[in-house]
């Protein structure tokens, strides 16, 4: 499985944009990479997905560069209600021998500053 | 539609009883996942069900069994709790095993004395 490292946490004033990076080194050549958010006493939320390049959703931003070992989400003009866990996950291969799995890691905890 | 929905959301148990969380999601899902989040840490996956019929083990399986009772239902069953099990569980359900988005339910806060 691959493992993935984030920053355990960033701070950010109101309407700035943020920049979170993971990096995964030893991922693999099938693997998607996919961002969740999670408020406190909440289950993660669905933010974005990419296999390469750039993809934008209504919410944000995903860079995956070429050699696929790091992928930053990118936040725009954030405000005090985007406070919360941000979690990189990879890995959506799925073996015959039914050893799919998701694995979350720390993730990120982003605290927007008034 | 509701989404994913667990019962019970707050449980307290004494060392060596047994419970069962339920988890049924109503987006005519496939697959099934449940997860435990300890204090300051990531979820980690404990079973899952890629599709109705099927069960897998995942990274922390001990102590746990499951059933998938139907395509809308996937129970965690806890056969003699343990400290060690005081966790937040979570239930989640994707369209397919092999795609990224994942639907969680609210959470189940289990205390274990």
């Amino acid at each position: 499985l691959a493992k993935t490292t984030q920053p355990i946490s960033m701070d950010s004033y109101e309407g700035q944009e943020v920049n979170i990076t993971c990096s995964h080194n030893n991922i693999a050549t099938n693997d998607y990479i996919t961002w969740y958010q999670q408020f406190p006493s909440q289950g993660p939320r669905f933010i974005i997905q990419g296999y390469k390049t750039k993809v934008t959703n209504e919410v944000a931003s995903l860079f995956i560069p070429a050699d696929r070992k790091s992928s930053t989400l990118s936040l725009p003009r954030v405000s005090l209600s985007d406070t919360a866990v941000y979690y990189c996950l990879v890995g959506y291969t799925y073996s015959g021998a039914g050893s799919y799995q998701l694995t979350f890691g720390k993730g990120t905890k982003l605290s927007v500053i008034p | 539609n509701a989404g994913v929905t667990q019962t019970p959301k707050f449980q307290v148990l004494k060392t060596g009883q047994s419970m069962t969380l339920q988890c049924a999601q109503d987006m005519n899902h496939n697959s099934m996942y449940w997860y435990r989040q300890d204090p300051g840490m990531g979820l980690r996956l404990i079973y899952y069900s890629a599709s109705e019929g099927t069960t897998d083990k995942g990274e922390v399986p001990n102590g746990y069994n499951v059933s998938r009772l139907n395509k809308r239902e996937f129970s965690l069953r806890l056969e003699s709790a343990a400290p060690s099990q005081t966790s937040v569980y979570f239930c989640a359900s994707s369209e397919a095993e092999n795609t990224g988005e994942l639907f969680f339910g609210e959470g189940s806060r289990l205390t274990v004395l």
